[in-house]
């Protein structure tokens, strides 16, 4: 299994409050995404990054920000949740162009 | 218009069954093909990948490329009851920042 953890693996919030999922990667991936996963829409990029303090937007990134302060850390915040919102979150790695690796997900729910 | 598409089924097969799994996509710029399996409430494994165009096996999964009509499979030899999972397809270029653009997801059941 590729070295990625994320935290909290399940997490029930309230509309309005901010939210924060951490990546954390042991295999110095230059890489790092941050996807949701909605039945119908497959796969959506919200955010990555390519360097510490390079980061770039997604297709649904309105209502997400994030951050990269170390190459093994990726912090994905939802600044103020709505329902919208509620989800499955993967992060992911790469470091070549030919294969990423998924986290085993961060369920989030939003009422 | 979707960069890749993919039917999501669901597919039902047989144990024993070949199944075959299906992407069809629109820029042929595309270089490298990959296949994801993901097991309910799990994240994506890779399963295989191919550069271009041609075929790779790797015990009972080939994955076949067709550049030419923007056309990529996934077979599995002998299905089996743990290769019910939900295939996904994903898709980049050679050199342009690692970007990767993915099917939705094919659902598959093997029965015993």
């Amino acid at each position: 299994d590729a070295g990625i953890t994320q935290s909290p693996r399940h997490k029930v919030t309230e509309t309005g409050t901010p939210v924060t999922l951490r990546c954390h990667q042991t295999e110095n991936h230059r890489y790092m995404y941050w996807y949701r996963q909605d039945p119908g829409h497959g796969l959506r990029l919200i955010h990555y990054s390519y360097g510490v303090k390079d980061t770039d937007k997604g297709e649904v990134s309105d209502g997400y920000s994030v951050s990269r302060s170390k190459t093994e850390d990726f912090l994905l915040t939802l600044e103020s949740a709505t329902s919208s919102q509620t989800s499955v979150y993967f992060c992911a790695i790469s470091e070549s162009v030919n294969t990423i690796y998924f986290g085993e997900g961060s369920w989030l729910t939003v009422v | 218009q979707k960069e890749v598409e993919q039917d999501p089924g669901p597919l039902s097969v047989p144990e024993g069954a070949i199944v075959s799994l299906n992407c069809t996509y629109s820029n042929s710029a595309f270089q490298y093909f990959m296949w994801y399996r993901q097991y309910s409430r799990k994240g994506p494994e890779l399963l295989m990948y191919t550069y271009s165009s041609g075929n790779k096996e790797d015990g009972r999964f080939t994955a076949q490329v067709d550049k030419s009509s923007k056309y990529i499979s996934l077979f599995i030899r002998d299905s089996q009851p743990s290769d019910s999972a939900t295939y996904l397809c994903a898709m980049s270029f050679s050199n342009t920042g690692n970007q990767f653009y993915f099917g939705t997801g094919t659902s598959l059941t093997v029965i015993p």
